[in-house]
C-alpha cells in the first residue's frame, strides 16, 4: 500500500510557542491530504482537509488562526499550531487517499504536549 | 452527518478464540475501511471493502452495503491482535467533498 510519513513523532513545547508537523506522501502525489486530532480513548476527529495550491478547508469548531495548514507540493502538508497551550496537547495525524481508488493511509501521528 | 456505530465497545479474548466486530452506518457510503490502530497510535490498513467479502490471514471482512454494516472477522487471536480497531466510512460531507467519519472503535484485548 502508499506510505504516509508524519514527523515528528512526539514533540514537547512550551506555552505560546509554535509547532510545525510535516505529512509527506512517500510513493505517489496527494491533491488532497487530512488532519485528524484524536483526544485519549477517543475516536479520531477531522479538523481540515488540506489542498495542494489552495486554502484548507477546515471543520466546524476548528481554528483556523491557530491551526495553519499549508499544501505547497503534491507530496507535502505541514499543520503548524500557533501560540500553543496545554489544551492542545493530543495526538494529531494526517492521512491521504490513494489516487488510484479512495483508500485513506495514515501516517505515524504526532503525539505533542505542551508544557 | 453520517453516523457510524461499532459494537462491542470493548473485547477480552483468550488466545486462539474467535471474535466478530461489527460496524452499523446511517446512509449510502462511497467506500468502508477497517483499521487496527496499535499501542503507538499507528493506524494499520486492514481492509477496504465497500461491498463484499474480503479475507487476508486470520482476518476476514464483509460489508452488506444495502444494509448499513459491515462486519469484522478475527480468528485464532494472537496477543498481537490487541489494540482498537476503528471503522471509517467515506460518505458526501455536504461541504463539495467526501470524508472519512470513524467510529469510536473497538478494544481488543487478547489474553495468554
Amino acid at each position: 500500500g502508499a506510505v504516509v510519513s508524519q514527523h515528528p513523532s512526539w514533540v514537547i513545547c512550551k506555552s505560546g510557542t509554535s509547532v510545525k508537523i510535516e505529512c509527506r506522501s512517500l510513493d505517489f502525489q496527494a491533491t488532497t491530504m487530512f488532519w485528524y486530532r484524536q483526544f485519549p480513548k477517543q475516536s479520531l476527529m477531522l479538523m481540515a482537509t488540506s489542498n495542494e495550491g489552495s486554502k484548507a478547508t477546515y471543520e466546524q469548531g476548528v481554528e483556523k488562526d491557530k491551526f495553519l495548514i499549508n499544501h505547497a507540493s503534491l507530496t507535502l502538508s505541514t499543520l503548524t499550531v500557533t501560540s500553543a497551550h496545554p489544551e492542545d496537547s493530543s495526538f494529531y495525524i494526517c492521512s491521504a487517499p490513494d489516487g488510484t481508488e479512495t483508500e485513506a493511509f495514515f501516517g505515524q501521528g504526532t503525539r505533542l504536549t505542551v508544557v | 452527518g453520517i453516523q457510524v456505530e461499532q459494537s462491542p465497545p470493548d473485547l477480552i479474548l483468550q488466545e486462539g478464540a474467535n471474535s466478530t466486530l461489527r460496524c452499523n452506518f446511517s446512509d449510502s457510503v462511497n467506500n468502508l475501511q477497517w483499521f487496527h490502530q496499535n499501542p503507538w497510535g499507528q493506524l494499520i490498513n486492514l481492509f477496504y471493502i465497500p461491498s463484499g467479502t474480503k479475507q487476508n490471514g486470520r482476518l476476514s471482512a464483509t460489508t452488506v452495503a444495502t444494509e448499513r454494516y459491515s462486519l469484522l472477522y478475527i480468528s485464532s487471536s494472537q496477543t498481537t491482535d490487541s489494540g482498537v480497531y476503528f471503522c471509517a466510512v467515506e460518505a458526501y460531507s455536504g461541504a463539495g467533498s467526501y470524508q472519512l467519519t470513524f467510529g469510536k472503535g473497538t478494544k481488543l484485548s487478547v489474553i495468554p
